[in-house]
């Protein structure tokens, strides 16, 4: 089975400073892991993902996600935020044996940058 | 490019009532595709995916169907919608293919009020 835990419902932060957005996940074998933003009533749109290679992925919008074996991790992170950054952000898992392309979602992350 | 539509937008419908949501993908062929509901504006739960015509899989037994008549067309029904059905709806699209790398790609999503 394949399970993600993103462990604050909310972050607050203060528009320059940066932003981190907590991920961790299980799965059996190794997995794809994706971040997803979804503004207020609004489908989620694609950040980025981790395949394979390097830990460190970049995405859209500035945003950035590095990939931590050891420690089962997959933090977002922007280097400075923008209030326009204020959403709610997912994390995905895919164990890459699973039938379907199954995405096992984590519960959400709120995001508020403060001007 | 690929677009992916949801319609309605938005339905307020009576409990005992019939639904039908759809959702059409433009741009690519023989995807896999997705529904997923959310409620109260936090995680996502999968209710079914499809691999092909005709071809679905149920998540979670509930008061819901889903079928695909045509290869780039999904319809999520049900017969006598409950009050526990409200939530918001999306659908989602994938390329098909091994090793289950591809992202998903979320539409606008339609938001279901069941009075």
């Amino acid at each position: 089975a394949q399970s993600v835990a993103q462990p604050e419902d909310q972050v607050n932060v203060a528009e320059g400073n940066p932003l981190t957005v907590k991920c961790t996940y299980s799965v059996s074998g190794n997995p794809y892991l994706f971040w997803y933003v979804q503004y207020p009533n609004r489908g989620l749109q694609f950040l980025l993902k981790y395949i394979t290679g390097d830990n460190l992925v970049k995405g859209s919008y500035g945003f950035e996600a590095e990939f931590n074996k050891s420690q089962t991790s997959f933090h977002l992170k922007k280097p400075s935020a923008l209030v326009s950054d204020s959403a709610l952000y997912f994390c995905a898992v895919r164990d890459r044996q699973a039938a379907g392309n199954k995405l096992t979602f984590g519960g959400g992350t709120r995001v508020l940058v403060k001007p | 490019s690929q677009t992916i539509h949801q319609w309605p937008a938005t339905l307020v419908q009576p409990v005992g009532s019939p639904l039908s949501l759809e959702c059409t993908v433009e741009g690519t062929s023989n995807p896999n595709l997705y529904w997923y509901r959310q409620a109260a504006g936090r995680g996502l739960q999968l209710l079914f995916y499809s691999v092909g015509i005709g071809q679905i899989s149920s998540e979670v037994p509930q008061n819901l169907s889903a079928s695909r008549p045509q290869d780039r067309q999904f319809i999520l029904s049900s017969k006598k919608l409950l009050l526990s059905d409200s939530g918001f709806y999306l659908c989602a699209w994938s390329v098909q293919g091994q090793g289950a790398r591809y992202t998903q790609y979320f539409g606008p999503g339609t938001r279901l009020t069941v009075l």
